[in-house]
């Protein structure tokens, strides 16, 4: 099956710093989305973006469906941007459409 | 828009007990609904999708009689999970997902989770 797989696996940042989180996948997909687990394990959907470049405040998103990547850039970092980041990719597979997850990126930003 | 509840979100049993958890869309028609389990520190791990209607795609691994899914409407999906042992003691989360304007796949959005340990 698919790979999906998130660099780095861990993040330390001091607040104010720029981070660039990277998820490979190895396999064509359909679609792509970005999010963020907060401390209490809710999902927070950051971008849905299967391709092309997207911003939302401080964060921006890149996806290169052909070279099978995805770029998460997270500016002027906060304390409040701590958490795990997944990416998940969406594909059809025997007729059901599902989505498998990247491995994460635990980003802790001190203050 | 696009909200998703779950419950309980805690939820302890003894073991051999059978637990249900609830996953609604609260303001949309959800076309697939999906479950996942999610172990401490780890990503989460698609269990099986369900559409309205229809019996579930369980992923490869995972028991479709001990992990029982009812997807009765566009709104509701219900996960079972059958003589609970301590080994089902995890973080359960459902997404629903939906096709947004513009949009040629759906996107999904999730449940706040819900986190079983069984004695």
């Amino acid at each position: 099956g698919i790979q999906v797989e998130q660099s780095p696996p861990d993040l330390i940042l001091q607040e104010g710093a720029n981070s660039t989180l990277r998820c490979n996948f190895s396999d064509s997909v359909n679609n792509l989305q970005w999010f963020h687990q907060n401390p209490w394990g809710q999902l927070i959907n950051l971008f849905y973006i299967p391709s092309g470049t997207k911003q939302n405040g401080r964060l921006s998103a890149t996806t290169v469906a052909t070279e099978r990547y995805s770029l998460l850039y997270i500016s002027s970092s906060q304390t409040t941007d701590s958490g795990v980041y997944f990416c998940a990719v969406g594909m059809s597979t025997s007729g059901t459409y599902k989505y498998i997850f990247g491995t994460g990126t635990r980003l802790k930003v001190l203050a | 828009g696009a909200v998703v509840s779950q419950h309980p979100s805690r939820v302890i049993c003894k073991s051999g007990t059978s637990v249900k958890i609830e996953c609604r869309s609260l303001d949309f028609q959800a076309t697939t609904m999906f479950w996942y389990r999610q172990f401490p520190k780890k990503s989460l791990m698609l269990m099986a999708t369900s559409n309205e209607g229809s019996k579930a795609t369980y992923e490869q691994g995972v028991e479709k009689d001990k992990f029982l899914i009812n997807h009765a409407s566009l709104t509701l999906s219900t996960l079972t999970v059958t003589s609970a042992h301590p080994e089902d003691s995890s973080f359960y989360i459902c997404s629903a997902s939906r096709l947004a304007g513009g949009r040629a796949y759906n996107e999904q959005f999730f449940g706040p989770g819900t986190r079983l340990t069984v004695l």
